[in-house]
């Protein structure tokens, strides 16, 4: 199997405070985790590639700074969005790929609400 | 040109008929391509990858290949009320770039 959990499923924060994401393979190593965000009714958009024990590579217009990536394990990674605003609220979803193959399987995704 | 598209729809097939679901893709040296399935609310599911041309077949799911035509379809056979869903096209081009780019998705309902 391939089976990617995220955790939590659902967060409420205030604005300005921070919340981690956290993304695990549970039955395979993953040796590239990806992050996306998705907005009510649009498709996925990449926010960053992680690979375990370097820096993650950011999409275009993804601030590095407000969205922390930690790969810190081949079945661990953690998306941290710092200060948060209404405006980062969204779907947050998490994939996994082992290595060798081009397939990502998905987690369950994190529904965050900032207020 | 978008790298991936997809009629977003909605398309509406009566339960029991064939689902066919179209994505084209401008990359030429893409090399994988893959349908994920995503339920109002959940994150996408893998349902197929293919990786050459012609049929690959898995139960009542079948992706069509087309690297001339630069065209990947999916077909559901008996479609179920149950496949109703958002079915989105997912092509990688296996050159060190690790990324899949997504098309927007198809919008899929079956009519009872």
């Amino acid at each position: 199997g391939a089976v990617v959990s995220q955790h939590p499923s659902r967060v409420i924060c205030k604005s300005g405070t921070s919340v981690k994401i956290e993304c695990r393979s549970l039955d395979f190593q993953a040796t590239t985790m990806f992050w996306y965000r998705q907005f009510p009714k649009k498709s996925l958009m990449l926010m960053a590639t992680s690979n375990e024990g370097s820096k993650a590579t950011y999409e275009q217009g993804v601030e590095k700074d407000k969205f922390l990536i930690n790969h810190a394990s081949l079945t661990l990674s953690t998306l941290t969005v710092t200060s948060a605003h209404p405006e980062d609220s969204s779907f947050y979803i998490c994939s996994a790929r082992k290595g060798g193959v081009y397939e990502q399987y998905f987690g369950p995704g994190t529904r965050l609400t900032v207020t | 040109q978008k790298e991936v598209e997809q009629n977003s729809g909605p398309l509406s097939v009566p339960e029991g008929a064939i689902a066919s679901l179209n994505c084209t893709y401008s990359d030429r040296g893409s090399q994988s391509f893959f349908w994920y399935r995503q339920y109002s609310g959940k994150s996408p599911e893998l349902i197929m990858f293919i990786y050459s041309n012609g049929d690959k077949e898995d139960g009542r799911f079948t992706a069509q290949l087309n690297k001339a035509s630069q065209y990947v379809s999916l077909l559901i056979r008996d479609s179920q009320p149950s496949d109703s869903a958002t079915y989105l096209c997912a092509v990688a081009n296996n050159f060190g770039n690790e990324k899949l780019t997504f098309g927007t998705g198809t919008r899929l309902t079956i009519i009872p």
